[in-house]
């Protein structure tokens, strides 16, 4: 079975550094993605990145990039420069593989990030 | 990215009722949705996965008589809470679409049960 684990419960940040969110993840099946949301007080879930298994270059987008290490089964997510706003709760999610359809996500237990000034 | 809605927003009922969930896409046609659960504090919990023109199809250890979804359109997906109780009190959240590289989420609706 497919499985996510973050364990980081919080993290600490100061403003303008960079910071490593932590994921490692286990899976039988070949293809799959990876995912990380992050979820503000508001409660919405706001896409930040997505790394296919079969991507060869690490996802950038923006501030946030994907260290992708497919031997290590990890999946951390770089956020460069921190801001303020990026203050909030951050999922690691997975979706296995299948052809054709929509697959569901499973996700992390989470990692709340504090950014301090 | 596409849209997805929800509503209510908020809901806050007496023990025993029923309340009633919508998620609609907004601007993309989704024959398959999902439905999570949070609790304060944790993370998301796939309940369901709601099929348009079929039965939805329910995670391990969640409820299908107590959870009704329906998805009668490409566009609608109700969640149905039945005979709430104050442990059905959570953040719901619905998503759908996107491929396989992302799936949009609702803005969730928060349940609470008295």
């Amino acid at each position: 079975a497919q499985k996510i684990t973050q364990t980081q419960p919080g993290m600490f940040v100061q403003e303008k550094e960079a910071v490593t969110l932590d994921c490692t993840y286990d899976t039988s099946d070949q293809s799959y993605g990876l995912f990380w949301y992050k979820q503000p007080s508001s409660g919405e879930m706001i896409f930040l990145i997505y790394q296919g298994s079969y991507d060869e270059q690490n996802a950038t987008e923006g501030r946030y990039s994907l260290n992708f290490q497919k031997a290590r089964k990890s999946a951390n997510l770089v956020i460069s420069a921190s801001q303020l706003g990026d203050s909030a709760m951050y999922f690691c999610a997975m979706r296995e593989g299948r052809s054709g359809g929509y697959n569901k996500l499973i996700f992390g237990a989470g990692t709340r990030l504090a950014v301090h000034p | 990215g596409a849209v997805v809605s929800q509503h209510p927003s908020r809901v806050i009922c007496k023990s025993g009722t029923s309340v009633k969930i919508e998620c609609r896409s907004l601007d993309f046609q989704a024959t398959t949705m999902f439905w999570y659960r949070q609790f304060p504090k944790q993370s998301l919990m796939l309940m369901a996965t709601s099929n348009e023109g079929s039965k939805a199809t329910y995670e391990q250890g969640v409820e299908k008589d107590k959870f009704l979804i329906n998805h009668a359109s490409l566009t609608l997906s109700t969640l149905t809470v039945t005979s709430a109780h104050p442990e059905d009190s959570s953040f719901y959240i619905c998503s759908g679409g996107g491929g396989f590289d992302e799936q949009f989420f609702g803005p969730g609706t928060r349940l609470t049960v008295l």
